[in-house]
């Protein structure tokens, strides 16, 4: 199984300001990581496949990059609305997809 | 709009069994793999089970393998989770899910609680 392993466990930011999230894999996983946000009371979003792409609807601020082992998604400029948790998913092991154990951006 | 609306969860003893439907509207469901992904305190997030379009081909998680069978009724629109054994480790809330590789979309979920 691959282990993605997300850090750090919480991050605290100002809004406005910008947010580095890391996602490392166990062993290479190419492009194929996708990254999620959980907020309470509402369906998780797709934010990011492959790594870097968007999904539909997702707004500019959000960005991911990486191959291989190593991910970031980054948040250019923390809105309200962005406080939530963050997960990474490794779907290059299909169908062991792994999920890491989630980032939570909260306020400072 | 793609909706995923799912129903079923609830209270059960350890043992016990249940049966999750997922009812899909916005998009042309017989032509999208579907999946059950659970978010639970301990464990996170984890890849469940999915089906292909068709329903022909199934993947199980090694925790559930055995107990859950996932299925679906194209001319429904709906998927399945029938939950059998269950254990106080599969309390979580369950999110039916759309997509082959990753979740492009996701339910509101919904919860399963397995206690005496």
């Amino acid at each position: 199984e691959i282990l993605m392993t997300q850090s750090p466990a919480t991050l605290s930011v100002s809004p406005g300001e910008r947010a580095t999230l890391s996602c490392r894999a166990s062993q290479g996983v190419n492009h194929n990581v996708a990254w999620y946000q959980l907020r309470p009371g509402l369906a998780p979003r797709l934010l990011i496949y492959s790594a870097s792409t968007r999904a539909t609807g997702i707004p500019a601020r959000f960005s991911g990059r990486g191959s291989g082992t190593e991910f970031t998604l980054t948040i250019s400029s923390l809105q309200s609305e962005d406080f939530a948790v963050y997960y990474c998913q490794q779907y290059d092991n299909w169908p062991r997809r792994t999920f890491g154990q989630g980032t939570k951006v909260e306020i400072k | 709009e793609v909706q995923l609306l799912e129903s079923g969860g609830g209270l059960v003893q350890p043992g016990g069994s249940l049966r999750l439907s997922c009812a899909a509207s916005g998009f042309a469901f017989g032509t999208y793999a579907m999946g059950w992904v659970r978010l639970s305190p301990g464990k996170g997030l984890e890849w469940v089970s999915a089906i292909s379009d068709s329903g022909g081909d199934t993947y199980y998680a090694d925790s559930v393998k055995g107990r859950f069978t996932v299925s679906r009724d194209n001319s429904k629109n709906t998927l399945y989770l029938q939950m059998n054994s269950l254990r106080a480790e599969d309390t979580a809330s369950y999110y039916c899910a759309k997509g082959f590789s990753y979740a492009e979309e996701w339910g509101q979920g919904t919860l399963i609680t397995v206690s005496s």
